[in-house]
């Protein structure tokens, strides 16, 4: 069974980077056919899609926030991360990372963690 | 990018009736690539639903989805006590995947 678990800090100040980690066990992330991916949730809010990285290490990323986003992946220690940059108070939100089979919605979830942005 | 809207926003049952959500997008939904997810307060979401109408693997089959195009219906056929959720629909046929807004599911 796939498990994922975020881990970073949960305050960042505003214009630094957030950076958010997550461990994947009970799966290889470089296994063929998978993708992992970082989707948030602004408190109280709906779901909003950040990006992802498929096992052959190609990314995509929301328009919305290509800029300032980098997700990368780190097989040896079987995690990947989220990079986001010049953040804002409007990047207060819990943090999800998750991953499935292409063609597949993301089966797998961590259980969240919430990042504040204030000084 | 396509814009998904849910409704009804609020949906108020008592357990054991029917749930029928519905989903609509702003364009074509490729090859049905459409989720349907539970959340519960404080918890990740649940895949339910994939490819319109899978049931993803553990879900009871009350759960159903339905559809194809723009238009898709989630239906819970008894709710149980455990059904009171939120639940969201998602794209992930083009970039960027994109999510409903969302429809609570509260015990009347």
């Amino acid at each position: 069974q796939v498990q994922l678990q975020e881990s970073g800090p949960g305050l960042v100040k505003p214009s630094q980077t957030l950076s958010l980690t997550c461990t994947v066990s009970g799966g290889s992330i470089s296994s063929g056919g998978y993708y992992w991916t970082w989707i948030r949730q602004h408190p109280g809010k709906g779901l909003e899609w950040i990006g992802y990285i498929f096992y052959s290490g190609s990314t995509y990323y929301n328009p919305s926030l290509k800029s300032r986003v980098t997700i990368s992946a780190d097989t040896s220690k079987s995690h990947f991360s989220l990079r986001l940059s010049s953040v804002t108070v409007a990047d207060t939100a819990v943090y999800f990372c998750a991953g499935g089979i292409v063609i597949d919605p993301p089966h797998y979830w961590g259980q969240g963690t919430l990042v504040t942005v204030s000084s | 990018e396509i814009v998904l809207t849910q409704s009804p926003g609020t949906l108020s049952l008592s357990p054991g009736e029917r749930a029928t959500l519905s989903c609509r997008a702003s364009q074509s939904v490729s090859s049905s690539y459409l989720a349907w997810y539970q959340q519960k307060l404080g918890q990740a979401p649940r895949l339910l639903i994939y490819g319109a109408s899978s049931r993803a693997t553990g879900i009871p089959d009350r759960f159903s989805g339905s559809g194809s195009g723009t238009d898709f219906t989630l239906t819970i056929t008894r709710l149980e006590p455990e059904d009171f959720a939120v639940y969201y629909c998602q794209q992930y046929g083009s970039s960027p995947l994109t999510f409903g807004g969302g429809t609570k599911v509260e015990i009347k």
